[in-house]
């Protein structure tokens, strides 16, 4: 089945300990990007990547790391998270980056910092 | 710079009867535009999308909608609510001729359905 996976789907964690939220798609996907998503906020685009080891800065990315070493997976780090990164996390995927290919969602990372 | 606008947070249907989500959008380019629905606890799926060429798009379950550019509009509709359309709806702009291909989310409308 086509997806895309995150791992895990729920997390609460302490001020400062670094983490690791994996993101992973199987249909050999160019296009890979993070979003958070806040409650009256809709979702914000944290980073992307539009192939291996190319990945930019969306709207959001301080406090947020990227690596693209394979195609299948764009896991996001969080170094040394803070509270108000507490949100939903989303990964998404598209065949490219061009805006004719739609984005395939993963079902979503909650992530509490206390 | 590209924009969102959900004219809506919150719209509460009877079953049955029509369904309107407005959305307004501001895009220096020949924008993408783009409908997904969030069920409880779960993630965004496409409903539709609009890529130039017809302004009036059909999707899933029912739903359409219809690309005004001299209005900057992209509403959805339904003719009729079903009770498993109660969810939350984001409309979504994308420039095309932006390198970044961002996505930019409207912050969102609920959608009851009344029984």
């Amino acid at each position: 089945e086509a997806q895309v996976t995150q791992n895990p789907r729920y997390l609460i964690t302490v001020t400062g300990k670094k983490l690791t939220v994996t993101c992973s798609q199987n249909m050999n996907h160019e296009y890979m990007s993070w979003y958070r998503q806040d409650p009256g906020l809709g979702l914000r685009q944290i980073y992307y990547s539009m192939n291996v080891e190319v990945t930019d800065k969306g709207d959001v990315p301080e406090g947020y790391k990227v690596s693209r070493k394979e195609k299948r997976n764009f896991p996001l780090i969080l170094e040394s998270p803070s509270p108000n990164q507490t949100s939903l996390y989303f990964c998404a995927s598209s065949l490219f980056w061009t805006t004719t290919y739609e984005q395939y969602f993963g079902p979503g990372t909650r992530l509490t910092v206390t | 710079a590209q924009s969102v606008t959900q004219l809506d947070s919150h719209v509460s249907v009877s079953e049955g009867t029509p369904v309107l989500l407005r959305c307004n959008y501001s895009s220096s380019y020949s924008p993408s535009l783009f409908w997904y629905v969030q069920h409880p606890n779960k993630g965004l799926q496409l409903l539709l999308k609009y890529t130039s060429a017809a302004t009036l798009v059909k999707g899933i379950n029912g739903f359409e909608a219809e690309f005004k550019k001299s209005e900057t509009s992209f509403h959805l509709t339904k003719p009729s609510a079903h009770m498993s359309d109660a969810a939350e709806y984001f409309c979504v702009v994308s420039d095309r001729d932006t390198g970044r291909r961002a996505l930019t989310f409207g912050s969102g409308t609920r959608l009851q359905v009344q029984p």
